[in-house]
């Protein structure tokens, strides 16, 4: 257990819609990455949130946000969902992001999209 | 979005024997890391490296940052049944943002 919570678990939407995914850093981690992994791909990063504010932006598309609360939980905002957006969606949180904090991951939301 | 270079792409090995495996990449990176995940699961970070030519062990599993920063390799002694998975190098540059190698993954059998 790496201490990072996500919910919910799995998720299944249809075309068009929007979800939300959640994720609870490990205690004292200011970090907070979200990553997607498609069927038989690496993970590809999306986007960062250090402390409340935006890090850092990788492959996200401009239907997908993220935010990053007070208490640091994120949130990871999915909308006009497609079939292609179907994949795992992983958390992972640091302490601070510099070298020798390295990411530890969450069990990740697997979402299907119908 | 870019990926490391992971070879071999897959294997298929009995138990007890050793593993190798690597990753490259067309550029330079200041740290590489690497992870394990299972099924349905979230990636787990095994070794990480820092320094170039590092050799670093994790029971046994060890690995070494290649001295031109563009490779690393795992090796993963007397493999046992729990080993299987998919195994992701990971490198990083001068920001927080991990890149991500295609995976190996690994199957042993009994």
């Amino acid at each position: 257990d790496s201490g990072v919570t996500q919910t919910p678990k799995h998720l299944i939407t249809a075309t068009g819609q929007r979800v939300t995914l959640r994720c609870s850093p490990r205690s004292g981690d200011l970090s907070v990455y979200w990553y997607q992994q498609s069927l038989d791909q690496g993970l590809q990063f999306l986007i960062q949130y250090y402390n409340g504010e935006e890090r850092a932006k990788g492959n996200i598309l401009e239907r997908f946000s993220a935010q990053q609360f007070p208490d640091l939980h994120s949130e990871l905002n999915l909308s006009s969902l497609e079939l292609g957006d179907s994949a795992l969606y992983f958390c992972a949180s640091s302490v601070d992001g510099s070298v020798y904090n390295e990411q530890f991951f969450g069990p990740g939301t697997r979402l299907t999209v119908l | 979005g870019q990926q490391l270079n992971q070879s071999p792409q897959s294997m298929f090995i009995q138990e007890g024997e050793d593993v190798s495996m690597n990753c490259t990449s067309s550029s330079i990176f200041n740290t590489w890391l690497w992870y394990k995940q299972d099924p349905g699961e979230g990636p787990v970070l095994l070794i990480a490296l820092y320094k170039a030519g590092e050799l670093t062990s994790n029971g046994r599993l060890t690995a070494q940052f290649g001295i031109t920063r563009k490779d690393s390799f795992l090796n993963i002694s007397a493999s046992i049944p729990s080993d299987v998975g998919i195994y992701f190098c990971a490198g990083r540059r001068n920001t927080d943002k991990l890149i991500f190698g295609t995976g190996t993954r690994l199957q042993v059998f009994p």
